[in-house]
């Protein structure tokens, strides 16, 4: 049972360049998450999804694209990278619904640096 | 959703009991109190769940008062290992968004 896989682990991108940061997850969980990390920072929610089909924004969404068209997988599109973006990418996931209000699981993160 | 407050940063030594104290004095009646725990370079880890009174676990102890406006994780006998950043949550019942603060930094010395 690997959990949530991130790949890759480290990414440098130039200014205005884009790329997707992937997340997988095998537990057949319904909700799942992107999180960015600063130094010294708490997480803060990017965008999540509570299934297939249906994303949504959280506390500091732009400049980030998702979508969902499968259970296990919920991308994460940077269109056009700027410096401000670097930072810790987490990816999460939880909700099983034969178990309410259970715990998260998250990645092992991507570091993410734009120059 | 409740803002939490909680010390930024603890010391303590090897083999001591750390208690660490989070404020949620807008919490609702719906809301659970959640515990994560990260190590450097490492995703968040869920520690305890609770939403009234005392809750434990083989890792550590949630205490919660009768208003439930704090709590408290208590960590036993902490080892060099149990140094990580410590994050309180409230977390609503029908929701499944966290939503993190900056956490207590727990520097656990030999």
């Amino acid at each position: 049972n690997a959990g949530v896989t991130q790949t890759p682990k480290f990414q440098v991108l130039k200014t205005g360049q884009s790329m997707t940061l992937q997340c997988a997850q095998d537990m057949n969980h319904e909700y799942m998450s992107w999180y960015r990390q600063d130094p010294g920072m708490g997480l803060r929610l990017i965008h999540y999804s509570v299934g297939a089909g249906i994303t949504d924004q959280g506390e500091v969404p732009n400049g980030y694209n998702v979508s969902r068209s499968t259970t296990e997988d919920f991308p994460l599109r940077l269109l056009s990278a700027a410096p401000s973006q670097t930072s810790v990418y987490f990816c999460a996931s939880n909700l099983d619904r034969t178990r309410p209000n259970t715990e998260a699981f998250f990645g092992q993160g991507t570091r993410l640096t734009v120059v | 959703l409740a803002k939490t407050t909680q010390p930024i940063s603890m010391d303590s030594y090897e083999g001591q009991e750390v208690n660490i104290t989070c404020s949620h004095n807008n919490i609702a009646t719906n809301d659970y109190i959640t515990w994560y725990q990260q190590f450097p370079s490492q995703g968040p880890r869920f520690i305890i769940q609770g939403y009234k009174t005392k809750v434990t676990n083989e890792v550590a102890s949630l205490f919660i008062p009768a208003d439930r406006k704090s709590s408290t994780l208590s960590l036993p006998r902490v080892s060099l290992s149990d140094t990580a950043v410590y994050y309180c949550l409230v977390q609503r019942d029908s929701s499944y968004k966290l939503i993190f603060g900056s956490g207590t930094r727990l520097l656990v010395r030999p």
